[in-house]
């Protein structure tokens, strides 16, 4: 049972065009996302994050919106530059019986063409 | 820094062998994480430990054991190692509730034969 969704596995943009990365999860017990990014033969590196009681986060050119009630989560990268292609992994967190599981989704592989 | 170091970064394995992945962190942090990467399948979530003496079952833990004896490391143990174990393993921790930035590290390609 996938508890974050990442229904998009791959997505291609322009150089200088917004992209839009979508995450939906199932628990309502999270209360934190993130997002990490990935190259190949790399581990994740942390991206941008989100607490539950707000519905936005900045940093840079990475926006991260929160809507608690569709239980959805979507990145904003603008403008998209080609240094940004990577795999981009929605996760999420809370307190699940006393302990704390940090769970991924399945990744969207991010293309940006010059 | 060294930040997080997995141990070793590439094997082969036959079936039936039995092997532990090791994972190093100098950052005093208290949660650890181990996970499969499969094509196709994300990142799915093998063990976790909230400090030092603790483990827990994440959400593909079969056939995998894990022991954190010391707070800076946390290993993972096949016993019996399967094909379907094919798969590139990451470690992570994180330095208190999974609130954080976690800090990976640079993965196991495991290939059992």
């Amino acid at each position: 049972d996938q508890q974050v969704k990442q229904n998009s596995p791959s997505l291609s943009v322009q150089e200088g065009r917004i992209s839009i990365l979508n995450c939906d999860y199932t628990n309502s017990m999270f209360d934190y996302f993130l997002w990490y990014k990935k190259y190949p033969a790399e581990g994740p590196t942390f991206l941008i994050s989100i607490s539950s009681i707000k519905d936005k986060n900045e940093d840079g050119r990475f926006t991260v919106f929160l809507n608690k009630s569709a239980k959805h989560l979507s990145l904003h990268i603008v403008p998209s530059q080609p240094g940004d292609s990577a795999v981009y992994f929605c996760a999420a967190s809370g307190d699940q019986g006393g302990s704390e599981k940090l769970v991924f989704g399945k990744g969207t592989k991010l293309t940006v063409n010059p | 820094n060294a930040g997080v170091t997995q141990t070793p970064k590439f094997r082969v394995l036959k079936t039936g062998q039995s092997m532990t992945l090791l994972c190093a962190q100098d950052m005093n942090h208290e949660y650890m994480y181990w996970y499969r990467q499969d094509p196709g399948m994300g990142l799915r979530l093998i063990h976790y430990s909230v400090g030092e003496g603790t483990t827990a079952k994440g959400e593909v833990p079969d056939g995998y054991n894990v022991s954190r004896l010391k707070k800076q490391n946390f290993l993972l143990g096949l016993e019996s190692a399967a094909p379907s174990q094919t798969s590139v393993y990451f470690c992570a921790s994180i330095g208190y509730r999974a609130y954080t930035e976690a800090f990976f590290g640079q993965g196991t390609r495991l290939t059992v034969v």
